[in-house]
């Protein structure tokens, strides 16, 4: 069935470092969304991706969604405590409901 | 404030025993999400409902059950029959269903076995 994998699944990092997230799926993906959940917090939407190569900035945060729509990245430059948390990407499936990746938790050392 | 509301924040089930959890929402979405969550693992489908009074299983429904008699109500039951219920349960809403549409999360149930 329809897999979104994602990578790594747990990240520390010093403040100030820059940290990247992955996701990867066998098949080609409609469209890609992204969440942060802050911990003990829920899911909150950051963006989607609909084109192929398409590349969108948030402050800090750059989103990428490969030519071949079966892979995606968030990169966050200069990270700060604020971007603790734990990032999912979501996908569609078949049925064309959300398919959530197992997340990479962010950890920011101060 | 509009927004999705899932009460109680804690909850405790014994063994054998139902429980509900409630979900709310204001917004005036169509459909409506159930999702469990365990640690390290993302977030899988239990439920969903596009409309009143029709819903579909996703993919981890045995032992669930979910109703959808109004538009801003889409309660989940934990039944005895679910032997690991142990986890974070987060209710979602969207203005139509698709994934097309973003995902707007209330924050979340914990429920524990005793």
């Amino acid at each position: 069935g329809q897999q979104v994998m994602q990578i790594p699944q747990y990240q520390h990092v010093q403040e100030g470092e820059d940290f990247t997230t992955y996701c990867n799926s066998s098949t080609t993906l409609s469209n890609i969304q992204w969440y942060k959940q802050r911990p003990g917090g829920h899911p909150v939407f950051l963006i989607q991706l609909v084109k192929s190569g398409e590349v969108k900035k948030q402050k800090r945060l750059t989103f990428q969604f490969g030519e071949a729509k079966k892979n995606s990245s968030l990169h966050i430059t200069a990270t700060q405590t604020t971007d603790v948390g734990t990032y999912f990407c979501a996908g569609p499936t078949t049925g064309n409901q959300f398919y959530f990746g197992t997340g990479t938790s962010l950890t920011v050392i101060p | 404030d509009g927004g999705i509301t899932q009460s109680p924040k804690y909850l405790f089930r014994k063994e054998g025993q139902n429980v509900t959890l409630s979900c709310e929402q204001n917004l005036n979405h169509d459909a409506m999400y159930w999702y469990r969550q365990d640690p390290g693992q993302g977030l899988r489908l239990i439920y969903y409902s596009q409309i009143v009074n029709d819903f579909q299983k996703g993919d981890i429904a045995e032992g669930y059950s979910v109703s959808r008699e109004k538009k801003e109500s889409f309660p989940l039951t934990v039944t005895s029959a679910q032997k690991n219920p142990t986890a974070f349960y987060l209710c979602a809403s969207s203005p139509r269903e698709g994934t097309n549409e973003k995902l707007f999360f209330g924050s979340g149930t914990q429920l524990s076995v005793l």
